[in-house]
């Protein structure tokens, strides 16, 4: 089974400045999809960003950038320019696309993101 | 488009009585998800559908739980008799293919059963 972890259960930040958070994942499978969600104080789950395993360029998405090593199993999130707004939970997840569970999404603890004015 | 829709965004019940939950998921999306939420356990998959087919129901954690598709704009997530540990955060999500496309999430139902 594969397992997900995210070492970091706080970290603060000040506005506009950049943070990494860090996530790790253990898995035998060689096709597979990382994602990152955002979880704010109004619960809804909000994708922040995906890498397909099988790319080797890192995914971004405006401020937020991953750095995916794929040998060390290693899928960090870095945001820059930290905005008040990206007060979160964030949540590493898994998922892999092959078998009966090929959908299932395997969560991280997640890590609670303050960003301080 | 609306995102997926859960109902209702709370619900407070006593021990013993029938909870359920509904999902209204995005349009055209053929796969639906539900999960739970606890601080204990985190985030994890209860069931999820294929064209309204359950698929993989190995984490619904036992018989008082039950879900149900039956068309492709409507689910619902039934608890009966519903305990105090099933207290949790009930997330439906919808995706448009399975294994390769993103879920997206409802808004989530905060469940509490006292």
């Amino acid at each position: 089974a594969q397992t997900v972890t995210q070492s970091q259960p706080e970290m603060s930040v000040q506005e506009a400045e950049t943070v990494t958070l860090s996530c790790t994942y253990d898995t035998s499978e060689s096709n597979y999809y990382l994602f990152w969600y955002k979880q704010p104080p109004s619960r809804q789950m909000i994708l922040v960003i995906r890498q397909e395993a099988y790319k080797q360029q890192n995914a971004t998405e405006n401020r937020f950038s991953v750095n995916f090593q794929k040998a060390a199993k290693s899928f960090s999130l870095k945001i820059s320019d930290s905005q008040l707004g990206d007060t979160a939970m964030y949540f590493c997840a898994f998922m892999n696309p092959q078998g009966a569970s090929g959908s299932r999404l395997t969560f991280g603890e997640g890590t609670q993101l303050t960003v301080n004015p | 488009d609306a995102g997926v829709i859960q109902s209702p965004r709370h619900e407070v019940t006593e021990m013993g009585q029938e909870v359920t939950l509904r999902c209204k998921p995005i349009s055209g999306h053929d796969y639906l998800f539900w999960y739970r939420q606890t601080m204990m356990r985190g985030l994890e998959l209860l069931i999820y559908f294929n064209n309204n087919v359950p698929i993989d129901d190995s984490g619904m954690p036992e018989d008082r739980f039950s879900a149900k598709m039956p068309n492709a704009s409507f689910s619902t997530l039934k608890i009966q008799p519903s305990e105090p540990r099933d207290s949790a955060v009930y997330f439906c999500a919808s995706s448009l293919r399975a294994g390769i496309d993103t879920q997206y999430f409802g808004p989530g139902t905060r469940l509490t059963v006292l």
